[in-house]
């Protein structure tokens, strides 16, 4: 099956400042959605992006489906960005996704 | 984005107890609802795929005996933890997925962590 990692696991960065995130993956998908998970455990729906470009707000998202990775890039980074962002990506017709391990940002003020 | 309710939010049992966790899709038909679990500082790993009106397909290492899943409608799926231990504390996490504009999108639950006792 797919194998998806994630990189840094790890990332703690000034309040204002950019970030990039990454994920690799092993093989050909149609799904790739990146999450954030806040500290109550819930986790919100960043970008479905299986190839291609997108943007909301300080947030954007690169998927180079022929080189198997995902960027997501955090722009002058808030306190409330703070969290465990995860990259998850599927392929087939069942739906299935596999999850990254994660990377856990802290922004401090 | 779709709205996706888990019930209850928290539970404690007592060690040997069933605990039934309910996923509900508020706001969309769901053709197929996933159920993970996640350890602290742990990913997300996938226990189950259920699909309306049909068996639920499990991952392998995931005892079905144990873990019952039932998806009565496309809005409702239940997740039965039976003769739990304490080995099976955990935050549990549904999603509720489907095609929507062409795509196919899982929105998630903001999950159930049960405590046994």
């Amino acid at each position: 099956g797919i194998q998806v990692e994630q990189s840094p696991p790890d990332l703690i960065l000034q309040e204002g400042a950019n970030s990039t995130l990454r994920c690799n993956f092993s093989d050909s998908v149609n799904n790739l959605q990146w999450f954030h998970q806040n500290p109550w455990g819930q986790l919100i729906n960043l970008f479905y992006i299986p190839s291609g470009t997108k943007q909301n707000g300080r947030l954007s998202a690169t998927t180079v489906a022929t080189e198997r990775y995902s960027l997501l890039y955090i722009s002058s980074s808030q306190t409330t960005d703070s969290g465990v962002y995860f990259c998850a990506a599927g392929s087939g017709n069942t739906g299935k996704l596999i999850f990254g391990q994660g990377t856990t940002l802290q922004v401090k003020p | 984005g779709a709205v996706v309710s888990q019930h209850p939010s928290r539970v404690i049992c007592k060690s040997g107890t069933s605990v039934k966790i309910e996923c509900r899709s508020l706001d969309f038909q769901a053709t197929t609802m996933f159920w993970y679990r996640q350890f602290p500082k742990q990913s997300l790993m996938l226990m189950a795929t259920s699909n309306e009106g049909s068996k639920a397909t499990y991952e392998q290492g995931v005892e079905k005996d144990k873990f019952l899943i039932n998806h009565a409608s496309l809005t409702l799926s239940t997740l039965t933890v039976t003769s739990a231990h304490p080995e099976d504390s955990s935050f549990y996490i549904c999603s509720a997925g489907g095609l929507a504009g062409g795509y196919y999108e899982q929105y998630f639950g903001p999950g159930t962590r049960l405590t046994v006792t």
